[in-house]
């Protein structure tokens, strides 16, 4: 059963920093990994898609690295913002067009 | 089409009463999923549809829980006989098959007393 940890379960930055979130996987055969970010109370926008054969994708400030081989991705968030503050989901499907297994997210709070 | 829209936002129910939560998918995505997100968690899969065929159940979803997606279109997902442990959000979502980004909707908001 696929399961995956998301680290730190909080974060608190000043505006500015660079930061890195972490994700982790138990099972390496995924199709692809994507992040999501949430702000309160409302639904998941997609930030970035990685495909299993890909090590990472780019997206303005953000980056997503994938390491399939030992369950491992990263989302680096450069020059953060106060309107960066939301949580932030990863996410792994196993097969196309499937269901997808989440972590528990990682709250960031950036501080002006 | 902005999205995909999700009806009630909000439900407030007694526990033993039935609700019903609508999802419309964007135009000419063929599969729509729902997921079920409690406080602090990451969203938990329940179901999904490739257009009206109803293609894998959690083990999630009891007895109670129902979803149809009639003409391939909008889709509704029935709690019977409502219990606190229900008390969640409802998430929508849908694809187009062709592609792998997922958009989801705005969520429906269960709470039941």
């Amino acid at each position: 059963k696929q399961e995956v940890t998301q680290i730190p379960a909080a974060l608190s930055v000043p505006e500015g920093e660079n930061l890195v979130l972490n994700c982790s996987f138990t099972d390496s055969a995924i199709y692809n990994l994507q992040w999501f970010r949430q702000d309160p109370g409302k639904g998941l926008t997609s930030l970035l898609l990685i495909q299993s054969s890909q090590r990472e994708q780019t997206s303005g400030r953000l980056n997503a690295s994938l390491d399939k081989s030992s369950g491992r991705s990263t989302l680096y968030i450069a020059a953060s913002q106060p309107g960066d503050s939301a949580t932030y989901l990863c996410a792994v499907s196993m097969e196309y067009g499937n269901k997808l297994v989440f972590g528990a997210g990682t709250i960031l709070r950036v501080k002006s | 089409d902005t999205g995909v829209s999700q009806d009630p936002r909000h439900k407030i129910t007694k526990r033993g009463q039935n609700v019903t939560f609508r999802c419309d998918p964007i135009s000419e995505h063929n599969r729509l999923y729902w997921y079920r997100q409690t406080l602090g968690q990451g969203p938990e899969f329940l179901t999904y549809f490739q257009n009206e065929a109803q293609l894998e159940k959690s083990r999630l979803l009891s007895d109670r829980f129902s979803a149809e997606r009639p003409k391939g279109s909008f889709s509704t997902l029935e709690i019977q006989r409502t219990e606190q442990g229900d008390s969640a959000m409802y998430l929508c979502a849908s694809t187009l098959g062709s592609t792998d980004t997922i958009y989801f909707g705005e969520g429906s908001w269960l709470t039941v007393v």
